[in-house]
């Protein structure tokens, strides 16, 4: 079955630390996503792609940065400049020339990442 | 300001009745309003996708009305059941400027 992997489900970041969160996808959709989800928010976009080599910010970019060497992969780096990452990151893609247009169509089952 | 606001917060209800959750947006111009339903833990997974000429779209026991004229949408759940109970998030789409507005959610709650 086609779909998005993310791993680890849980992780933990110590202060001062750069963490990395993997997205995986064989749906072989050319975009994907990243968001942040927090209590009482909706989603918030933080890096998207929609082509391999090529990425931009969303709307909450500061403290994280990725990198789209593969088509398949779209890793998240959280680094220590993010001050407040305590939250359940979600990783998504789909197909920008198809019915979905420039909206999430599969999502991961997402990553929790906690402060030590 | 282009916004989604999503009403109840939190709603529990008995299994086998019906629900109702609304949503409402300052979101202008318009291009289509999608629900999704979170089971906790996971991704969001799409229910129903509607247009700007589309007033009503159903899945299964899952049923979207959109009134494009007042900017309101709701997404009513008949014959609930436990595996209903999760968040149901409203996500509208700019068209000008291709962005996404997430709302916050209702968390739904199925008791026996």
């Amino acid at each position: 079955d086609g779909g998005i992997t993310q791993s680890p489900k849980y992780l933990f970041r110590k202060e001062g630390q750069n963490v990395t969160l993997s997205c995986e996808q064989n749906l072989n959709h050319d975009a994907m996503y990243w968001y942040r989800q927090d209590p009482g928010q909706g989603l918030r976009l933080i890096y998207y792609s929609q082509i391999v080599n090529d990425f931009q910010k969303g709307d909450i970019a500061e403290g994280y940065s990725v990198s789209r060497e593969k088509k398949e992969s779209f890793p998240l780096t959280v680094t220590s400049a993010q001050k407040n990452p305590t939250a359940f990151y979600l990783c998504a893609s789909n197909n920008p020339q198809g019915a979905w247009g420039n909206q999430p169509q599969h999502f991961g089952d997402g990553t929790r990442l906690s402060i030590l | 300001k282009n916004q989604v606001e999503q009403s109840p917060q939190s709603l529990i209800i008995l299994e086998g009745k019906n629900c109702t959750l609304q949503c409402n947006y300052t979101v202008s111009p318009f291009s289509n309003l999608r629900w999704y339903k979170q089971d906790t833990g996971r991704g969001p997974v799409s229910l129903t996708i509607m247009t700007f000429s589309e007033n009503t779209k159903s899945n299964g026991r899952y049923t979207a009305t959109l009134d494009a004229d007042t900017k309101q949408s709701s997404l009513h759940i008949t014959a609930s059941q436990l595996s209903d109970s999760a968040s149901y998030i409203c996500v509208v789409s700019v068209s000008s400027y291709d962005k996404v507005i997430f709302g916050p959610g209702t968390s739904l709650s199925v008791i026996p």
